[in-house]
Order: C-alpha cells, then sequence, then structure tokens
C-alpha cells in the first residue's frame, strides 16, 4: 500500500508569492495534518482536517490556509511568502483523530520549500 | 498547553555502544499518547513506538526499548549496540485528548553513530 504522498518534493519561491502543497493520505485514512519544520527544529502543528472539516488550527498567521477534499487529499496555501516561511511542509494523515483508535499519525517525504 | 523538553541537542557515539535518548513531557491532560519518531537525512519522520498515558508498561522491541515513568514525566528511548544505520534525529513527540490529539514535538536530538 502506498504511503503518505506529498508534491511537489521540493519547490522555489520568492517573497509575496502564493504556494499550495498537495497531500494524499493513506488509502482509508479520513484525517490529514499538516506540519511546518524549520531547520533545526521539530515540526510544528499547522492545521488538522478529519472528514473535510477542519478540526484544529495552530499558531500560524491567516496567510496560511487549508482544505480537505472528498477524497481524503488535502491542500496548503500559503499566502504573501516571506523569507521565514522557508521550512520542510510535512503532511501527516491517520485513520481517524484519536478518538477511536489512536492509531498513530504516518507521515510523508514532505515538501522542502525555499524562498528566496 | 503542551510541552516536550529532549534536554540533548546531540550525542555522537561509536558502533555498538548502547545510547539512552531522554524526552521529559508536560501536559495536564489525563489521557494523552507519547511517540518516537526517527528522522533520517531524507527527512520522512518514521514513527517508532507509541504508549498511553495508562499503560506503563516498559517495551523492548529487538535493538530499541521505552522507559514510560510518570511519575517523572519522562518516556526515555534506549538504542542497545548501536548501528551506523541508527544515525539519524530522534524526535519525542505528545497527543493529547483535549486537543484532538495533534502531536505537539520536541526539538530532536541529534544520533551520531560512528563506525
Amino acid at each position: 500500500d502506498a504511503g503518505v504522498t506529498q508534491s511537489p518534493t521540493h519547490l522555489i519561491k520568492t517573497r509575496g508569492q502564493h504556494v499550495t502543497l498537495r497531500c494524499s493520505p493513506i488509502s482509508g485514512h479520513k484525517s490529514v495534518s499538516w506540519y511546518q519544520q524549520v531547520l533545526g527544529q521539530g515540526p510544528q502543528f499547522i492545521f488538522q482536517y478529519y472528514e473535510k472539516e477542519e478540526r484544529g488550527r495552530g499558531n500560524f498567521p491567516d496567510r496560511f490556509s487549508a482544505r480537505q477534499f472528498p477524497n481524503y487529499s488535502s491542500e496548503l496555501n500559503v499566502n504573501a511568502l516571506l523569507l521565514g516561511d522557508s521550512a520542510l511542509y510535512l503532511c501527516a494523515s491517520s485513520s481517524d483523530l484519536g478518538q477511536i483508535s489512536n492509531q498513530p499519525q504516518h507521515f510523508g517525504d514532505g515538501t522542502r520549500l525555499s524562498i528566496l | 498547553a503542551q510541552k516536550v523538553t529532549q534536554a540533548q541537542t546531540e550525542i555522537s557515539v561509536v558502533e555498538k555502544e548502547d545510547v539512552t535518548l531522554d524526552c521529559v513531557y508536560e501536559t495536564r491532560d489525563t489521557t494523552y499518547y507519547l511517540f518516537w519518531y526517527k528522522q533520517p537525512p531524507s527527512g520522512e519522520l518514521v514513527f517508532l513506538i507509541r504508549r498511553n498515558s495508562f499503560d506503563e508498561q516498559n517495551e523492548i522491541s529487538g535493538r530499541y526499548s521505552w522507559n514510560f515513568q510518570k511519575s517523572t514525566s519522562s518516556f526515555n528511548f534506549t538504542i542497545t549496540a548501536s548501528q551506523v544505520v541508527d544515525s539519524a534525529v530522534y524526535f519525542c513527540a505528545l497527543s493529547v485528548r483535549g486537543s484532538n490529539y495533534k502531536l505537539t514535538f520536541g526539538k530532536g536530538t541529534l544520533l551520531t553513530v560512528n563506525p
């Protein structure tokens, strides 16, 4: 079975531009979460979606938005990019929010975003 | 709020040595889960283990073992007879019921195993 897949793998943008990152969860998983990992730090929670509804949001500005589609894939959008948005963006999927099975979140390889 | 502290930023050992990675967590929630993830240079976070707050039984899986102690809010990870392939960044993480089980990570410990 395929794991969590993210695209693109790498991306270079300039300040002020907009970016869309994509994530396909493991088949059967209904929850998708996004994390930002700045170099040398642990991942920081951005968003959590379950059954196409936002279930959690981290401490990130409104320039960050996301959505989940009927097939449970997800997009993360970032507007007005800043140099500080340079990071590895990780997507994770799980079968639920943990209220039933608490299966661990499984992560994709990430999208490495560089802002020039 | 939840917090995870990994006091060791970097650890360097010689192959076949045992190494313990420390993790201390903070939460007021009584229902929570603790995790260890491994991140090799490729970047993917690899799930290693999960323990819930109601099960303090320690676990051994091959060369890996975990020591969960609620009294000290610690969840330490030991690699026995380390190998070069164990070189990676290791993250301890916490998820609590009150936050829909989102993961809170520590800053990670870079483990380098030298031949």
